[in-house]
């Protein structure tokens, strides 16, 4: 079974931008949950998706963004880049959104800004 | 306010050395749910164990255990007979709240570091 699948693995931006990250979940799982793991704050998480809705959402501006798709595949965007920024973006994907489950992880995207 | 603390950067012992991982939290819930997770060099989050609180029970897998000690919100993990493999970094977590939907605000650790030197 494949594993939660990120894209791209690494990712070089400047201050301004914006950007799309791409997870796609492991076959048969609906829930996607994203998180920012860097250095001084470690993993925070950002929001959780469930059938096409966002189900749960932590204290991230608004230039943070996603969204899922009939297939569960999710999308993260992050508009007008800063520098803080720059993090590891780790997805996660469970079956359902019940009941605390464990979450399996893609590898993440490693976003450095400019 | 919920929190986890992980006390230990980075520990370093000495393959086949026993080494506990220590996990501090805190909730105003009474149903919550704790996790270690590792994270080796290559970044990919492996889930290691879940427990909810109410379950005290102390658990062993293979070398890996685990002490859930409510009355000092404590959730320890422990190594026994390390490996090199055991290398990477380990994360503690708490997720409150049992209900649909509103499950999935996972607060983590900042983490701790092991290197098992051979």
């Amino acid at each position: 079974k494949a594993g939660v699948t990120q894209t791209p693995r690494y990712l070089i931006k400047t201050r301004g931008q914006q950007v799309t990250l791409s997870c796609s979940p492991i076959s048969g799982h609906r829930s996607v949950s994203w998180y920012q793991q860097t250095p001084g704050q470690g993993l925070q998480f950002l929001f959780e998706y469930f059938s096409e809705t966002q189900r749960n959402k932590g204290n991230f501006p608004g230039r943070f963004s996603g969204r899922q798709f009939s297939n569960s595949r999710s999308e993260m965007n992050v508009s007008t880049l800063e520098l803080g920024d720059s993090a590891l973006y780790l997805c996660a994907s469970s079956p359902w959104i019940g009941d605390n489950q464990p979450q399996h992880f893609g590898d993440g995207t490693r976003l450095s800004i400019l | 306010a919920q929190k986890v603390t992980q006390a230990q950067t980075e520990i370093s012992v000495v393959e086949k050395e026993d080494v506990t991982l220590d996990c501090v939290y805190e909730t105003r819930d009474t149903t919550y749910y704790l996790f270690w997770y590792k994270q080796p060099p290559s970044g990919e989050l492996v889930f290691l164990i879940r427990r909810n609180s109410f379950d005290e029970q102390n658990e062993i897998s293979g070398r890996y255990s685990w002490n859930f000690q409510k009355s000092t919100s404590s959730f320890n993990f422990t190594i026994t007979a390390s490996q090199v493999v055991d290398s990477a970094v380990y994360f503690c977590a708490l997720s409150e709240g049992i209900n649909a939907g509103n499950n999935r605000k996972l607060i983590w650790g900042l983490g701790t570091s092991l290197a098992v030197n051979p």
